[in-house]
């Protein structure tokens, strides 16, 4: 979406190594989201922003980090990789705490 | 504890309105009901958003009833390019933002 783009978009990586997946936006918004999405689960929120180096936990935190240091950009971190964590991962922005989410177009990771 | 529920999945024919329903029986008084769907693949997007009243937008329609218990979701004119899930959320907004919890969803399918 227009906005919003998530980097990478496939990445294939190997168990035990770190991934950061990438969240940029343009819009200048002050919340911004992580979710996954796995057969059997739907979506899931991983950890949320809501301000410049301000971040909180979703339901399914176990195993990744985050980091905003500057309002366009929420990256989300995997520090040891493990298979159970291949997935589609979508990261969402809002502009105030009332509004619809835009979301970007999503990472496929793959851990073997 | 799911706070909505939603049939798994509807059929619609093209250009007929289709009317997807969803149940929040458990909805408290400062929950606003959310509508999303996601196009295979894509990242989910966002539809339309209400507390009380009505609401009507460029997409869709949104009828609550009065009790707040159900809410139904209207698609005026359903195009093919309308088949994706759609996801009926309830969401209380707080200061750190909204966190979205989505559910199963109803797959609509619109043939011609």
């Amino acid at each position: 979406d227009a906005g919003i783009t998530q980097s990478p978009r496939h990445k294939v990586t190997e168990t035990g190594t770190p991934v950061t997946l990438r969240c940029h936006q343009t819009e200048n918004h002050r919340y911004m989201y992580w979710y996954r999405q796995d057969p059997g689960h739907g979506l899931r929120l991983i950890h949320y922003s809501y301000g410049v180096k301000d971040t909180d936990k979703g339901e399914v935190s176990d195993g990744y980090s985050v980091s905003r240091s500057k309002t366009e950009d929420f990256l989300l971190t995997l520090e040891s990789a493990t298979s159970s964590q291949t997935s589609v991962y979508f990261c969402a922005i809002s502009r105030t705490s009332q509004g619809g989410y835009t979301f970007g177009s999503g990472t496929r990771l793959t851990v073997v | 504890d799911a706070k909505t529920t939603q049939p798994t999945s509807m059929d619609c024919a093209e250009g007929r309105a289709a009317n997807l329903p969803c149940n929040h029986s458990t909805i408290s008084g400062n929950e606003y009901v959310y509508w999303y769907r996601q196009i295979h693949s894509q990242g989910p997007q966002y539809i339309i958003h209400g507390l009380k009243n009505n609401e009507t937008n460029e997409m869709a329609s949104l009828i609550i009833t009065e009790d707040r218990k159900s809410s139904t979701l209207i698609l005026p004119h359903a195009t093919l390019r309308d088949t994706a899930v759609y996801y009926c959320i309830v969401m209380l907004f707080n200061n750190a933002g909204n966190m979205l919890t989505f559910g199963g969803g109803t797959r609509l399918m619109v043939k011609p």
